[in-house]
Formats: C-alpha cells, sequence, structure tokens
C-alpha cells in the first residue's frame, strides 16, 4: 500500500458525459502528480500540483482540467468524454515539487475509466 | 524515436534465471526511476537512481550517465516476478516523467 488513495476504481460512463476522479496523496507529500496509461500511447504525464498550485503540464486535453484542493487532495475532470478516453488513471505523490529534485514518486491503485 | 526506449519488450524466464532489463535514454535527465505493474494494474516503485547502483533483495538497478543507460538486474527469477517492468526518466529541471513502453516478463516455475 503506497498511501496513495484514488476513487472510485472502476468507471463506465457513455460517450459525451463528464466524470470526476479523485485522488489522495500520501501524508505529508505536497505534490501530486495525474498520469493516463492507454493501450495505444502507454504511461503519459497529464499534470502535475504542487501545495495548490499547477507546477507542469504535460499532454492534457483542453477537455481535461485538475485542480489541487487546500488539504491536498486532487481532483481530475475529464469533460466530453469520448471512447478514446478510456484508460487506467493514476496519480501520484511525491514530498516536494522542487523542480528537478530527486522524489520517489509512490503511485495510486488507478481509475479504470471505459466510455461507451 | 522515443525519448525513453526499452529492451526487450519481451522476455520469458524459466524460475531461478538471471533476468536483465535494459534502457536507454536521450534527453538529460534528474533521475531515472524503475516501475513494476503488476496484471491488476497497479504501479509500484522500485528504484530511483541518478548515479551508480542500488539493490533491494534480489533487484539490482544500475545507471550510466555518460552512456544514457540503465539496466535492471533480477537475479534468481521466481514467478511472482512476472510483471511489466517500466523504466521512465525525469527530465532534467522538472519532476514530470517520461515512460519507456515497458517490458512484460513472465517467469515459469
Amino acid at each position: 500500500d503506497s498511501g496513495v488513495t484514488q476513487t472510485p476504481k472502476h468507471l463506465i460512463t457513455a460517450t459525451g458525459q463528464r466524470v470526476t476522479l479523485r485522488c489522495s496523496p500520501r501524508s505529508g507529500d505536497l505534490s501530486v502528480y495525474w498520469y493516463q496509461q492507454s493501450l495505444d500511447q502507454g504511461l503519459q504525464f497529464l499534470i502535475q500540483y504542487y501545495n495548490g498550485e499547477e507546477r507542469a503540464k504535460g499532454n492534457i486535453l483542453e477537455r481535461f482540467s485538475a485542480q489541487q484542493f487546500p488539504d491536498l487532495h486532487s481532483e481530475l475532470n475529464l469533460s466530453s468524454l469520448e471512447l478514446g478516453d478510456s484508460a487506467l488513471y493514476f496519480c501520484a505523490s511525491s514530498v516536494s515539487g522542487r523542480a528537478g529534485g530527486r522524489d520517489e514518486q509512490f503511485f495510486g491503485p488507478g481509475t479504470r475509466l471505459t466510455v461507451l | 524515436k522515443n525519448e525513453v526506449e526499452q529492451s526487450p519488450q519481451n522476455l520469458t524466464a524459466q524460475e531461478g534465471e538471471f533476468i536483465t532489463i535494459n534502457c536507454s535514454y536521450s534527453v538529460g535527465i534528474s533521475a531515472l526511476h524503475w516501475l513494476q505493474q503488476h496484471p491488476g494494474g497497479g504501479i509500484v516503485s522500485l528504484f530511483m537512481l541518478s548515479s551508480g547502483k542500488k539493490k533491494h533483495g534480489r533487484l539490482i538497478a544500475t545507471i550510466n550517465i555518460q552512456e544514457k543507460h540503465s539496466s535492471l538486474h533480477i537475479t534468481a527469477s521466481h514467478p511472482r516476478d512476472s510483471a511489466v517492468y517500466i523504466c521512465a526518466v525525469q527530465a532534467y529541471n522538472t519532476d514530470k516523467l517520461i515512460f519507456g513502453t515497458g517490458t512484460r516478463l513472465q517467469v515459469f516455475p
């Protein structure tokens, strides 16, 4: 158990819908990262938050957005869902968000999103 | 060309064999991570390296910064080692990870 929790574990929804994925980092970790793992693209970095502020952005679609709340949990919002958004979504946390810092990232169990 | 390349893509071994998985990268990095993903999907961090060598039980990870290459070795492999092993690099001066495509390892009794 990494100490990172994600809810829900599974989510099945229809095209065009909007969903929210939730992540609680390990106690004491200030950074949260979101990753997408799809069959054709592998694992890809989406976005990072550090202590409530966006720190880095990757291949995140405009239909997707995220935020980190004062209690440090984070939510990833996916809207106007398409079939191709079906994937495993992982969040990870680390102690700091110091750019270039060598912090281990601890991964949550993931949320499996299926868009029908 | 991917920024992180892993080889082999698939690996089959008999229990007890010595396993090596290779990772090459083309960007400047702060650190390199080796991750393990079991069939259930969960990802576990095995190592984070910025130089030299690290050992944890039967697992050994090495990195050569000059050659931009890392290896993950498993000694005395066991069926429970069956998983996908993923190399990821932390690009210099960022925290984001760039992932390799993974190596699927199956160890048979």
